[in-house]
């Protein structure tokens, strides 16, 4: 059973060209995340959503925005890729932020190529 | 420095070997986890503990907190087991007290041979 699902799972996009990744969930959690993670290195926190607050860490560029419509949905947009956004990229879910009983679910990610 | 080290960051081992993957953290932390991720795969968390041992099937894990270090055993490992593993941290003090955010240690390489 798909409890964090990202689409598409292999994205292709040109240089400049806008995109976004898309992560529903069927946990009925508060709390989403996104992060970037480049080839043999750890994921990098890119933002999360606490409920409808956005929060963005303090190193994630301008380029890259979220939005969450509803609790089940948010979107990764990338305004203007650069080659260097070539990456993994992983949605999250925790059923809170500020509690040590919930765990961290992750979707299989969503691997964008940029030519 | 990072805040968490993994050791050794590659291993390759003959199918049926007893496995050890080390993690040390210098933070302090609510919950420490161990994840896996296949080649190109998503992330699977494993475990999640914040003391003592857990077991699943083949896989155990421990953790010391006065120690600050967490190893991941493998028993009888099979080629399916190859994989990168991750171990991550909650540390509160980090993030203003949000300890569900986590901190990731770089991961650890395996390769299983038949």
């Amino acid at each position: 059973d798909a409890m964090v699902i990202q689409n598409p799972r292999y994205q292709v996009t040109q240089f400049g060209k806008p995109v976004t990744l898309s992560c529903s969930q069927t946990l009925n959690h508060n709390v989403m995340y996104w992060y970037q993670q480049k080839s043999s290195q750890a994921p990098k926190l890119l933002f999360h959503y606490y409920d409808k607050d956005f929060n963005n860490e303090a190193d994630t560029p301008d380029n890259f925005q979220s939005r969450r419509p509803n609790t089940s949905f948010c979107f990764l947009d990338i305004r203007s890729p650069g080659l260097g956004d070539a990456a993994m990229y992983l949605c999250a879910t925790s059923r809170d932020l500020r509690s040590s009983h919930y765990e961290q679910y992750f979707g299989p990610g969503t691997r964008l190529t940029v030519t | 420095k990072n805040e968490v080290e993994q050791s050794p960051q590659n291993l390759t081992a003959q199918e049926g070997e007893f496995i050890t993957i080390n993690c040390s953290y210098s933070v302090g932390i609510s919950a420490l986890h161990w994840l896996q991720q296949h080649p190109g795969g998503g992330i699977v968390s494993l475990f999640m503990l914040s003391s003592g041992k857990k077991k699943h099937g083949r896989l155990i894990a421990t953790i010391n907190i006065q120690e600050k270090h967490s190893s991941l055993h493998i028993t009888a490992s099979h080629p399916r087991d190859s994989a990168v593993y991750i171990c991550a941290v909650r540390s509160p003090t980090n993030y203003g007290g949000a300890t569900n955010k986590l901190i990731f240690g770089t991961g650890t390489l395996l390769a299983v041979q038949p």
